[in-house]
């Protein structure tokens, strides 16, 4: 049974820094099916990134989703006041399997 | 736009059955593949619990496979979760969601709190 490992649990940045999430398979998914997902308090999870890399409808540039085999990773270039949040990944083959999250904190 | 609408019972009793809908508007259910939900426990992960095809198809997470029964009612374009035998471990938040498909769970409902409680 495939594992979803997301590191660090909590990431403390600024407005403006660059802030890098990882997420690791325990063993090797395809890429293809690899989502990102943010969430704020009290709202359901929101599709940033599928496949990866790409970016869903209406996701800012500063997102960008990279990575293969095991090793996967969301970037935010330039952290703005609302992305602020936790984000999880997911793998969405048979039976689709989320990580724990990263809460990202000001 | 997709807009998914949850709605149920808030309150379940141990040992009995948890009943939800999920109302789809903006498009029909049946252009799209696949239909989940997904749950949430009070400061927990996400817990995929399973789909629906508009045919009627379904999967189930192996884990809640035994108690899970997801159905679609295509002419009210809405599809439904019963999950049985219920315990406290099943109190969490419910999130209906379009897909995962090709491109993950692109739409959410807004998510219901369902409270397993004597």
């Amino acid at each position: 049974e495939i594992a979803l490992t997301q590191s660090p649990g909590t990431l403390s940045l600024s407005p403006g820094e660059r802030a890098t999430l990882s997420c690791r398979a325990s063993q090797s998914v395809s890429s293809i099916y690899l989502a990102w997902y943010q969430q704020k308090p009290g709202q359901a999870p929101r599709l940033l990134i599928y496949g990866a890399s790409t970016r869903a409808t209406g996701i800012p540039d500063r997102f960008s989703g990279s990575g293969s085999g095991t090793d996967f990773t969301l970037t935010i270039s330039s952290l703005e006041p609302e992305d602020f949040a936790v984000y999880f990944c997911q793998h969405y083959g048979t039976s689709p399997l989320f990580g724990l999250g990263t809460k990202l904190e000001i | 736009q997709v807009q998914l609408q949850e709605s149920g019972p808030g309150l379940v009793k141990p040992s009995g059955t948890l009943s939800l809908t999920c109302a789809v508007s903006g498009g029909s259910i049946t252009q799209t593949d696949w239909w989940s939900w997904v749950r949430q426990s009070p400061g927990e992960g996400l817990e995929w619990i399973g789909e629906v095809y508009h045919s009627g198809s379904t999967n189930y997470n192996p884990s809640l496979k035994s108690r899970v029964t997801i159905s679609v009612d295509n002419s009210k374009n809405q599809f439904s979760l019963n999950l049985t035998s219920v315990t406290a471990a099943d109190t969490a938040v419910y999130y209906c969601a379009r897909g995962p498909g090709l491109t993950g769970f692109d739409y959410w409902g807004q998510g219901t709190l369902v409270t397993v409680s004597s």
